[in-house]
Order: structure tokens, then C-alpha cells, then sequence
């Protein structure tokens, strides 16, 4: 069984405050790593595709990092916003099937 | 709007009965992804089509199906139909199937069992 675990469960932060979430995932193996934000009512909308150990990847004011070596990928907002509650979710491929693993996600709540 | 179509949005039937949900992938995408989000569990992978043919296998039960037409659209069939079945099931779409695609989801067919 791939576990592919997100912390926190959920988190509630000020709006212009900076905030972080971590996604881990078995270390042997790896092949990809999505993230995804889901606001809710919505549909499940593609962040970053990573697959280099070392990756670090940018759109606006989220960013995200990859250390594959000890199976964990961070999701950073700098600033948030109202805008960007929803729930993050990071999802696990594996090099040796097609099986995509998501974990639980990480509900953010920006408040104004 | 991610370009993927799903209907119908939502579904209530009966405990026993099948139904069918249909998905038209982004233009252009070939590979067709089916997802379970039940109240209970996270999001679960279902299956994947590429082409018209089975690339993957996730935790589909057996009372389920689906395909992928030559038109590239997917059905997944849902029959014998349990309470537990109740979810929003997700279809997503990816140019080539490959797991550096980025997947595109569509906004979901919500499917209630009474």
C-alpha cells in the first residue's frame, strides 16, 4: 500500500500571513508528484507536476519543493489571500505502476 | 473551466439499479481518468483509459465498468448499486496518460443511492 500522508489536516491563517503544508510519500519508487487545489464546489485544479528530486517549481505566489531521497514535497503561499482557502492535495505515481495515490489534502482557510 | 465534460451533474437513484456517467475529455486529451470522492475516504483512483484501451486499474469493484470510445469519450457503469456508492465520481483528462501529464478534472457527477 502506498501511503501518501498531508499535514496538517487543516489550518487557519491570517490573510498576508505566509503558510506551508507538507506531503509525504514512499521514497522508493517514485516517479511523479501532483498538487492540486480543490475549492470547494469546484473541480480539483492541476498546481505543479513534479518529478526531479531538487525540483522547485513557482506559479505567482505559491511555490512548491521536491525531495524525493526522503519521500516529502512542501507547498509554500506567500501572502495569502481569501482567495486561495480551499483544500491542497498532493497526489503519489509510483515508477513501477500506473496508480496514482492522493492523500487526504490540507484545508486552508485564509481569513480576511 | 478545465475543458472536461461530465453529466449528468447529478444522480439520485435506487439500491439495485445501474447507471451510466459520461465524460468528454479536453480536446486533444487522450487518456481518460475515472475518480471515486466518497464522504469517508479521499479521493480514489478508479481507472484509466488511453486511446480506447485499459492502461491502469485502481480500486474499482467488479459491479463497476467503464470504456473508452473511439470518439475518445468514457463511460463508467455503475450497476447493482449500494448506499456505500454514494460519491462524487470525477473524470479527468491528460494528452497522453503519462504520470508527468498534468490531469485535468472535470467538475464531477454527484451520485446519490437511496
Amino acid at each position: 500500500i502506498l501511503n501518501v500522508e498531508q499535514s496538517p489536516q487543516s489550518l487557519h491563517v491570517q490573510e498576508g500571513d505566509s503558510t506551508n503544508f507538507t506531503c509525504s510519500f514512499p521514497s522508493s519508487n517514485f516517479y511523479a508528484l501532483h498538487w492540486y487545489r480543490w475549492e470547494t464546489a469546484k473541480s480539483p485544479e492541476a498546481l505543479f507536476v513534479m518529478t526531479l528530486n531538487g525540483d522547485e517549481k513557482k506559479k505567482g505566489r505559491i511555490s512548491a519543493t521536491l525531495n524525493t531521497k526522503e519521500g516529502y514535497s512542501y507547498l509554500y503561499i506567500k501572502g495569502s489571500q481569501p482567495e486561495d482557502s480551499a483544500t491542497y492535495l498532493c497526489a503519489f505515481f509510483s515508477d513501477n505502476n500506473n496508480d496514482m495515490r492522493f492523500g487526504a489534502g490540507t484545508r486552508l482557510t485564509v481569513k480576511p | 473551466d478545465s475543458g472536461v465534460t461530465q453529466t449528468p451533474k447529478h444522480l439520485i437513484t435506487a439500491t439495485g439499479q445501474r447507471v451510466t456517467l459520461r465524460c468528454s475529455p479536453r480536446s486533444g486529451d487522450l487518456s481518460v481518468y475515472w475518480y471515486q470522492q466518497s464522504l469517508d475516504q479521499g479521493l480514489q483512483f478508479l481507472i484509466q483509459y488511453y486511446n480506447g484501451e485499459e492502461r491502469a486499474k485502481g480500486n474499482i469493484l467488479e459491479r463497476f465498468s467503464a470504456q473508452q470510445f473511439p470518439d475518445l469519450h468514457s463511460e463508467l457503469n455503475l450497476s447493482s448499486l449500494e448506499l456505500g456508492d454514494s460519491a462524487l465520481y470525477f473524470c479527468a483528462s491528460s494528452v497522453s496518460g503519462k504520470k508527468g501529464n498534468t490531469i485535468y478534472f472535470g467538475e464531477g457527477s454527484w451520485l446519490t443511492v437511496v
